[in-house]
């Protein structure tokens, strides 16, 4: 069975350090990756898309994937009290009879 | 451009009682999802639609869920009857192309069975 492991947290970030989320997948077919960000109450929002080995950057959220190791993980910069939520982390094959697996998602609050 | 639209937000019935929601995609998504979460898990695929045909329904409770895609736009989620364990969110989401793609959600109806 196709799994995305996460861990479930809570990790406590200070204000303006590096938050650093990882994300393990079973399946070796994966090919895209994606972030979203969940506020409580509220719906995924996706925040950052991955599908090549190596590092991609966008403001301050860094997305790496290593697939040799199965591995992504999202990075963010200069964290603030905003970045405050659920990071979800997704992955499947990128043909259209594959679906995204999410994972649980990991809390994360950032201490003012 | 306008977002995934979800109805109602809110839904409180009771057990073996039906209830629907609808999801109208983001203009010129060929695929649709619904997904199912429950409080402090990721969401889970319950339906994924390509167009207005299925393309995955395996972990859909068929004998008391049913969904449709009328003319591969709009889609309505059903129930019935509702169990105790259906209390989730119910999510609806879309994607330009095939899943793998990037996906955006709709706000999400919060369905509680008492």
């Amino acid at each position: 069975q196709k799994e995305v492991e996460q861990n479930s947290g809570p990790l406590s970030v200070p204000e303006g350090a590096i938050a650093s989320l990882n994300c393990t997948y079973s399946d070796r077919g994966s090919q895209s990756f994606f972030w979203y960000r969940q506020y409580s109450g509220k719906s995924p929002e996706l925040i950052m898309s991955i599908y090549s080995n190596g590092d991609k950057e966008d403001g301050r959220f860094t997305a790496q994937l290593n697939k040799a190791s199965q591995y992504v993980s999202l990075l963010i910069r200069d964290s603030q009290p905003s970045d405050s939520a659920t990071y979800l982390c997704a992955g499947g094959a990128m043909n259209r009879d594959d679906k995204i697996i999410f994972g649980k998602g990991t809390r994360l609050h950032i201490l003012p | 451009e306008a977002g995934v639209a979800q109805s109602p937000r809110y839904k409180i019935i009771e057990k073996r009682q039906s209830v629907a929601f609808w999801c109208n995609p983001i203009s010129g998504h060929a695929t649709l999802y619904w997904y199912q979460q429950i409080l402090g898990q990721g969401p889970k695929l319950l339906i994924q639609f390509q167009n207005n045909g299925v393309v995955d329904d395996s972990q859909l409770p068929k004998d008391r869920f049913s969904a449709e895609r009328l003319k591969g736009v709009d889609s309505t989620l059903k129930i019935q009857p509702a169990k105790l364990e259906d209390s989730a969110v119910y999510l609806c989401a879309s994607s330009l192309l095939a899943s793998s793609y990037e996906q955006y959600f709709g706000p999400g109806t919060r369905l509680t069975v008492t």
